[in-house]
């Protein structure tokens, strides 16, 4: 157990559907990731907050957006949802750059959604 | 353009003797290797990393082998078991204001036989 905790763990949807996914890093971490593997693309970073603000972002699309709260947990949105976009979402979370330990990244057990 | 590469699509080893995967890369602004396993509809368990000041870096059964000159690097389980069977992942991060932005190999596929 990595200690992220990742929310639904299964969603089948419709397409055109909005979808919300919720990640809780572990416990002390600051920094939240979003990744997304797909059967042709393998693990593909999407967004990283930290500590409430976007810090980085990847190949995301604009139909997809993420936010991180105060309490640090994050959320990933999923509009205008496409059969593409059926794929395993992983939250992953670290603690901070700097820090010792702050490269190391732990992934929850991500949240499998389905677009029929 | 795959800046992480895994050559190896499968690997099998014998219970007991050494599994060695390998990973090249091409950004030379990465400094920063991780090892992830990874079983099917979960997610990746971290292994063992290595920075880029450093050639070796051991954790038990597990140690990761940086050449940075050839912008290679392997990951050596010993001795193999048969619970390590899984999916191996080598990933790469530039630190800066890439931080966190992991970029991921294809994936090894390690099978050990008892």
């Amino acid at each position: 157990d990595s200690g992220v905790t990742q929310t639904p763990k299964h969603l089948i949807t419709a397409t055109g559907q909005r979808v919300t996914l919720r990640c809780s890093p572990r416990s002390g971490d600051l920094s939240v990731y979003w990744y997304q593997q797909s059967l042709d693309q393998g693990l593909q970073f999407l967004i990283q907050y930290y500590n409430g603000e976007e810090r980085a972002k990847g190949n995301i699309l604009e139909r997809f957006s993420a936010q991180q709260f105060p309490d640090l947990h994050s959320e990933l949105n999923l509009s205008s949802l496409e059969l593409g976009d059926s794929a395993l979402y992983f939250c992953a979370s670290s603690v901070a750059p700097g820090h010792p330990s702050g490269n190391t990244i732990y992934f929850g057990e991500g949240s499998w959604l389905t677009v029929v | 353009d795959q800046q992480v590469k895994q050559n190896s699509p499968s690997l099998s080893v014998q219970e007991g003797r050494i599994s060695i995967l390998n990973c090249d890369y091409t950004n030379s602004m990465f400094d920063y290797f991780l090892w992830y396993k990874k079983y099917p509809a979960e997610g990746p368990t971290f292994l063992i990393s290595i920075s880029s000041i450093k050639d070796k870096n051991e954790d038990g059964r597990f140690t990761v082998f940086l050449n940075k000159s050839a912008k290679h690097l392997s990951l050596h389980i010993v001795p193999s078991q048969p619970g390590d069977s899984a999916v191996y992942f080598c990933a790469a991060n530039a630190g800066g204001t890439s931080y966190g932005k992991l970029t991921f190999g294809q994936g090894t596929i390690l099978t050990v036989h008892p």
